[in-house]
């Protein structure tokens, strides 16, 4: 059974204070590895796919990696409109299922 | 503009009601799912199609019917609702979805009372 834990659950930074986010997975053949933004009321937002370890992924102030066993997303010197929850899932071995993780909340004052 | 199209956004339903949550896309996505989102619990996979007249069961089917008669359309079915199925529903598509980001929905947040 696929398996993704994210980690922190809450994440509260000052605008231009960088951090990572963490993405933790199990899976039975590794299809892709997806991060979605999600803001409230709305539906996910897709952000990136990553296929295979060592593979890396930017879009401005993120940029996400992949390890064997997990991912990072890094936000890099952040803005209060980057605040929303970020879902990571992974795509095992039916194309067409995705398992998601709780997501991580982050926040980003002024 | 494309995208995929939910509707009801909002729906309150007693206990043993029934009722249909549309979902339609204009992108001629080949794979269309329903995932229903709770609190700390993640999205889960209801219902899936991988194409038109093929659907198959994810991880939390029971209570909930689906078709796919054209490649567009994907409603789910509330058979009788329980206070259980109180959740927000996204339906999502993908082109092919082998490795293809899927486009969610904006969702339909459902009440059983």
């Amino acid at each position: 059974e696929d398996q993704v834990t994210q980690s922190p659950e809450a994440l509260r930074l000052q605008e231009g204070e960088s951090s990572s986010l963490n993405c933790s997975y199990t899976v039975s053949g590794l299809r892709g590895l997806f991060w979605y933004r999600q803001d409230p009321g709305k539906g996910p937002e897709f952000l990136f796919t990553l296929y295979s370890a060592g593979e890396e992924k930017e879009k401005e102030r993120l940029k996400a990696t992949l390890t064997k066993k997990e991912s990072f997303l890094h936000i890099t010197a952040p803005k209060p409109e980057d605040s929303a929850t970020y879902l990571c899932a992974v795509q095992g071995g039916t194309a067409s299922k995705l398992t998601f993780g709780t997501g991580t909340r982050l926040q980003v004052t002024l | 503009n494309a995208g995929v199209t939910q509707t009801p956004k909002f729906q309150v339903l007693k206990t043993g009601q029934s009722m249909t949550l549309q979902c339609a896309q204009d992108m001629n996505h080949e794979y269309m799912s329903w995932y229903r989102q709770d609190p700390g619990m993640g999205l889960r996979l209801i219902h899936y199609s991988v194409g038109a007249g093929i659907t198959d069961q994810g991880e939390v089917p029971n209570g909930y019917n689906v078709s796919r008669s054209t490649t567009e359309d994907f409603p789910l079915r509330l058979l009788s609702a329980a206070p259980s199925q109180t959740s927000v529903y996204f339906c999502a598509s993908s082109l092919q979805g082998e490795g293809y980001g899927y486009t969610f929905g904006s969702g339909t947040r459902l009440t059983v009372v």
